[in-house]
């Protein structure tokens, strides 16, 4: 099945900094979201992106398909986008995650 | 309120025994999917359905069987629990599959 990987894992950030998460995949796919986990481990869909540029306020997504990664940018952090940022892509029906990176924005 | 409903939130169960998670939607999609979400892990597919009538595995199906009898319905099916069935679940709807999905509030399952 097709790998995905999500770095960092873990990031740590002030309040007010920028950040980029970067989505490696390892075969072609039909589509591609990110999603945000929030503490209370509710999942929140971000950006549905199979390729281009999306923005919805502080966050931006990029996926470059014929290159197989997507970045999810976050500018401005607040403590409130703490939580655990997944993508993941759809092929044929299927949904694949990656691990997840794990955002936490300090005060 | 339109989204995705889960039922119920929280479950322990006693090994081997069965049990259903219930899931509805009241958006018209067509396609639902249920995952299960380990400790520091991202969501893995267990079965998926593109529409009433049509069901599919995903990635860890093994003990667990789902019908789609409605489109606003996918419940998903326990046959025997084991321990190693200890997760979250959450169930997914869209328009069609890889669009932005609507997750549940998540089902926390216990088996001891």
């Amino acid at each position: 099945g097709i790998q995905v990987e999500q770095s960092p894992p873990d990031l740590i950030l002030q309040e007010g900094a920028n950040s980029t998460l970067r989505c490696n995949f390892s075969d072609s796919v039909n589509n591609l979201q990110w999603f945000h986990q929030n503490p209370w481990g509710q999942l929140i869909n971000l950006f549905y992106i199979p390729s281009g540029t999306k923005q919805n306020g502080r966050l931006s997504a990029t996926t470059v398909a014929t290159e197989r990664y997507s970045l999810l940018y976050i500018s401005s952090s607040q403590t409130t986008d703490s939580g655990v940022y997944f993508c993941a892509v759809h092929r044929a029906g299927k949904s694949t995650f990656g691990d997840g990176t794990t955002l936490t924005v300090k005060p | 309120n339109a989204g995705v409903t889960q039922t119920p939130k929280f479950q322990v169960l006693k090994t081997g025994q069965s049990m259903t998670l219930q899931c509805a939607q009241d958006m018209n999609h067509e396609y639902m999917s249920w995952y299960r979400q380990d400790p520091g892990m991202g969501l893995r597919l267990i079965h998926y359905s593109v529409g009433a009538g049509i069901t599919d595995q995903g990635e860890v199906p093994n003990g667990y069987n789902v019908s789609r009898s409605t489109t606003e319905d996918f419940p998903l099916r326990l046959l025997s629990a084991a321990p190693s069935q200890t997760s979250v679940y959450f169930c997914a709807s869209s328009y069609w599959q890889g669009d932005g999905y609507t997750f549940g509030s998540g089902t926390r399952l216990t088996v001891v």
